[in-house]
């Protein structure tokens, strides 16, 4: 069974521009996370979709973070305006999402590393 | 609001010997999840274990237990017979039992196991 797949694995962009970040969740999972990995705030949550729908984006910044899923097979977090704090490591992560025992463990991407110059 | 703390930065063994990892955590849920993930160097972060707050028992995977102390908010990672390759970042993270499922995560410790 393939893993989270996330893509580009490393994005480097200019100040100003647009970064899309793809993630695709192991096959039959339907819970999507995005976390952002940096040194100094270390692992932190973003948004979640189940069934596709948004569930809770609490930990999206308001302006210029946005993620969608348009199906079950793929995730996007879209960032405009880039700016160098925007710099850090973005995780994708799956689970089942069901209700039942160990349903909600999660499984992580290789995640994709933006830096922003 | 949720809070998971690990107080250790770095722990250094020889392998083969077994290690402790604490992590302490706050939540208000009586109902939680507690999970522990390990970052290799490639930056991969690997699921390893969990515990879910409702039982007694602790939690075993291959190398890994847990010693999960209800009354002190307490979930410590032991990883028996180390491995040079158990060199890692681990997490400690919580879930509460809302219905949002997102994960809480600690600063990690840093685990070196040398020969």
């Amino acid at each position: 069974n393939a893993g989270v797949i996330q893509t580009p694995r490393h994005k480097v962009t200019g100040k100003g521009q647009e970064a899309t970040l793809w993630c695709e969740p192991i096959s039959g999972h339907s819970a999507v996370f995005w976390y952002r990995q940096t040194i100094v705030q270390g692992l932190e949550f973003l948004t979640y979709f189940r069934n596709q729908a948004p569930i809770d984006d609490s930990g999206m910044p308001k302006e210029r973070f946005s993620a969608q899923m348009p199906n079950q097979s793929h995730s996007t977090l879209k960032i405009q305006s880039t700016q160098p704090q925007d710099s850090a490591v973005y995780l994708c992560a799956s689970s089942l999402g069901g209700t039942g025992v160990n349903q909600d463990t999660q499984y992580f991407g290789p995640g994709t590393r933006l830096l922003v110059l | 609001a949720q809070k998971v703390t690990q107080t250790q930065t770095s722990i250094s063994v020889v392998e083969k010997t077994t290690v402790t990892m604490d992590c302490v955590y706050e939540t208000r849920d009586s109902s939680y999840f507690l999970f522990w993930y390990k970052q290799t160097a490639s930056g991969e972060i690997v699921f390893l274990i969990r515990q879910d707050s409702y039982k007694k028992e602790n939690a075993t995977v291959g190398h890994y237990s847990l010693n999960f102390q209800k009354p002190k908010s307490s979930i410590g990672l032991i990883i028996t017979a180390t491995q040079i390759e158990d060199s890692a970042v681990y997490f400690c993270a919580m879930r509460d039992d809302s219905g949002y499922n997102k994960l809480t995560f600690g600063k990690g410790t840093v685990l070196l196991v040398s020969p």
